[in-house]
């Protein structure tokens, strides 16, 4: 399978505080992206990261990308209640397969 | 118009029954996309369309049938389904010039067959 592994699975922190979520996938890649996934309703794109650079920022995101360790991560800065949701990383490949890892379940208490 | 729009948003079946999901974008993506989603799971994909034509079966069982009358719409047809086939399923696209934009998602039909 190409499906990635995500950690935690879980993560619960105060509002304010920065939360980290790591990505690790198995095979060669086009880009990374992640995606918040609110209720269980549709996923938003949240920010892409191709396989020729190490980071990117976007707001309060940074996203760091290790082609050699095949892992990835994101920052989220500042943290806010409306931020509670889970997080994917998902690999874009050249066969236009779009694959998730786990995902992360991200709680902001207030 | 910058949405995946997917239609019905709550579907429940019977075993026995046939429906269909339907998908539409207006961005002039030319690749689309379903996927399934489980609880508390990820995104597992389904097919993919390339304009308009199927590039990607993920050895979905014959009881979905997918159809992409044009560059707007995905459908995908439903017959027979099990209760196991109850998830929420999902449209994306995205495109063609792939490796440098992020996808579009549709919010999804929760589909339950009883």
């Amino acid at each position: 399978s190409q499906q990635g592994e995500e950690d935690p699975q879980a993560l619960s922190i105060q509002e304010g505080e920065n939360a980290t979520m790591n990505c690790s996938y198995k095979t060669s890649i086009n880009n990374l992206q992640w995606y918040r996934q609110n209720s269980g309703r549709g996923l938003v794109h949240l920010i892409l990261i191709r396989s020729n650079e190490r980071e990117k920022h976007s707001g309060r995101l940074r996203v760091t990308l290790d082609t050699s360790k095949k892992s990835s991560s994101l920052l989220i800065t500042a943290s806010r209640a409306a931020d509670t949701a889970s997080y994917f990383c998902a690999t874009d490949h050249v066969s236009q397969k779009l694959v998730f890892g786990q995902g992360t379940r991200l709680t902001i208490n207030p | 118009d910058t949405e995946v729009t997917q239609t019905p948003k709550h579907l429940v079946m019977g075993m026995t029954n046939k429906k269909s999901l339907k998908c539409e974008q207006h961005m002039g993506h030319r690749a689309m996309y379903w996927y399934k989603q489980k609880a508390k799971k990820p995104p597992e994909l389904m097919f993919v369309y390339s304009y308009e034509k199927l590039s990607i079966n993920e050895s979905v069982p014959s009881r979905f049938s997918p159809e992409c009358p044009n560059s707007s719409l995905l459908n995908l047809h439903l017959h027979a389904l099990q209760p196991e086939d109850s998830a929420l399923y999902l449209c994306a696209s995205r495109k063609a010039e792939q490796g440098r934009y992020g996808y579009t998602f549709g919010s999804g039909t929760r589909l339950t067959v009883v």
